[in-house]
């Protein structure tokens, strides 16, 4: 069964703290990893989508990387503003275009 | 470009009533997925509708069913309702059949009581 995990489940931060959060998935054929935020109440919003293993991708104070296992997404000199939940899905190679999302972690991060 | 919308923002309904949400989906957009989101967990997928066919469903009972219309704006309609049915509903859209990454919706926050 498709599974995806997020450790840990909550993080707290100082403003300026770096730490890195995990995204563990099985799943029978990756067709694409993808990171979200959401606010409190809000949609997901997209960060970014990871294809194959070693892929790298960067946007601000966030860099997102994969291996066959897993993904972290690196979080550098965070701010107040950088709190909220982070979520991570997978698109499996047969099972369409829907997500398997993993169940988040939620970020604060404290001025 | 519009994003994709959502109505109504939230609902509240009786156990055993019928809902119907509503989504309009990014322009240029033919592939629209529904979420149901418990509080505190990630969304869980309902299914998904491409060029107005259903084309993939998660674990849900027949009372959820949806609609895709011509313009590919999308309804989700829930059969009576049950109180783990409250939740944050999500709808997203894509562009084409790639595994393309999905543009979320502001949700419908619907209370069974």
């Amino acid at each position: 069964e498709d599974q995806v995990t997020q450790s840990p489940e909550a993080l707290r931060l100082q403003e300026g703290e770096s730490s890195s959060l995990n995204c563990s998935y099985t799943v029978s054929g990756l067709r694409g990893l993808f990171w979200y935020r959401q606010d409190p109440g809000k949609g997901p919003e997209f960060l970014f989508t990871l294809y194959s293993a070693g892929e790298e991708k960067e946007k601000e104070r966030l860099k997102a990387t994969l291996t066959k296992k897993e993904s972290f997404l690196h979080i550098t000199a965070p701010k107040p503003e950088d709190s909220a939940t982070y979520l991570c899905a997978v698109t499996p190679r047969n099972y369409g275009q829907n997500f398997v999302f993993g169940p988040g972690t939620r970020l604060s991060v404290l001025p | 470009e519009t994003g994709v919308t959502q109505s109504p923002t939230h609902l509240i309904k009786t156990r055993g009533q019928q809902v119907t949400l509503r989504c309009s989906s990014q322009s240029g957009h033919n592939t629209v997925s529904w979420y149901q989101q418990a509080l505190g967990q990630g969304p869980q997928f309902i299914f998904q509708y491409y060029r107005e066919e259903e084309n993939g469903r998660g674990n849900f009972p027949p009372r959820f069913s949806g609609l895709q219309f011509p313009n590919y704006s999308s309804e989700l309609n829930v059969n009576a309702l049950e109180l783990d049915d409250s939740a944050l509903y999500l709808c997203a859209s894509h562009p084409g059949s790639l595994p393309n990454e999905q543009f979320f919706g502001p949700g419908t926050r619907l209370t069974v009581l």
